[in-house]
């Protein structure tokens, strides 16, 4: 059974700096892998998909990486805003979609 | 596109009662999935479809849990009879299959409370 892990769980970070969030996967047959944003009450914001051929996926300031032997993918945030301040969950797919308990972000001013 | 589309947004019942939750896929996308998101658990995959047909639904809780799709652009998840452990966030997404991969695109949810 796969297992998704997310470290740190929270982070705390000053406006911008640049920062790393980590998801660690113990399957490594995976066909996909993607990041979403959470906001408060809110539903989940697709971010980013990497595929399981992918190494990585960037998207403005958003850089999304993919290590499938060592069972790990890292989301890149660049010169972090306050607007970033969410909730951030990594989802891996291998017929059977799991997430990880996500790491909550927060930019300050 | 108007996204995925969830009702209601928030539903109140007593404990045995029936619930019905909604689903409204992207228009063109062939695969559904429901979660159920709480504090301890996190974000759970409880059944998904595709073209319209249940492919997995190990992750259903209990019989008191079922889904449907009639069509390509409906969805129903049923709880009956409800009780207060039932109580969280429920989401709806979909996605365009394109073999094995699913870009998933979520809905607002619903939260469900039991009382």
């Amino acid at each position: 059974k796969q297992e998704v892990t997310q470290i740190p769980a929270a982070l705390s970070v000053p406006e911008g700096e640049n920062l790393v969030l980590n998801c660690s996967f113990t399957d490594s047959a995976i066909y996909n892998l993607q990041w979403f944003r959470q906001d408060p009450g809110k539903g989940l914001t697709s971010l980013l998909l990497i595929q399981s051929s992918q190494r990585e996926q960037t998207s403005g300031r958003l850089n999304a990486s993919l290590d499938k032997s060592s069972g790990r993918s890292t989301l890149y945030i660049a010169a972090s805003q306050p607007g970033d301040s969410a909730t951030y969950l990594c989802a891996v797919n291998n017929n059977d979609m799991r997430f990880g308990a996500g790491t909550r972000l927060t930019v300050k001013p | 596109d108007a996204g995925v589309i969830q009702s209601p947004r928030h539903e109140v019942t007593e404990m045995g009662q029936e619930v019905t939750l909604r689903c409204k896929p992207i228009s063109g996308h062939n695969s559904l999935f429901w979660y159920r998101q709480t504090m301890m658990r996190g974000l759970e995959l409880l059944i998904y479809f595709n073209n319209n047909v249940p492919i997995d639904d190990s992750g259903m809780p209990e019989d008191r849990f079922s889904a449907k799709m009639p069509n390509a652009s409906f969805s129903t998840l049923k709880i009956q009879p409800s009780e207060p452990r039932d109580s969280a966030v429920y989401f709806c997404a979909s996605s365009r299959q394109r073999g094995r991969t699913y870009e998933q695109y979520f809905g607002p949810g619903t939260r469900l409370t039991v009382t």
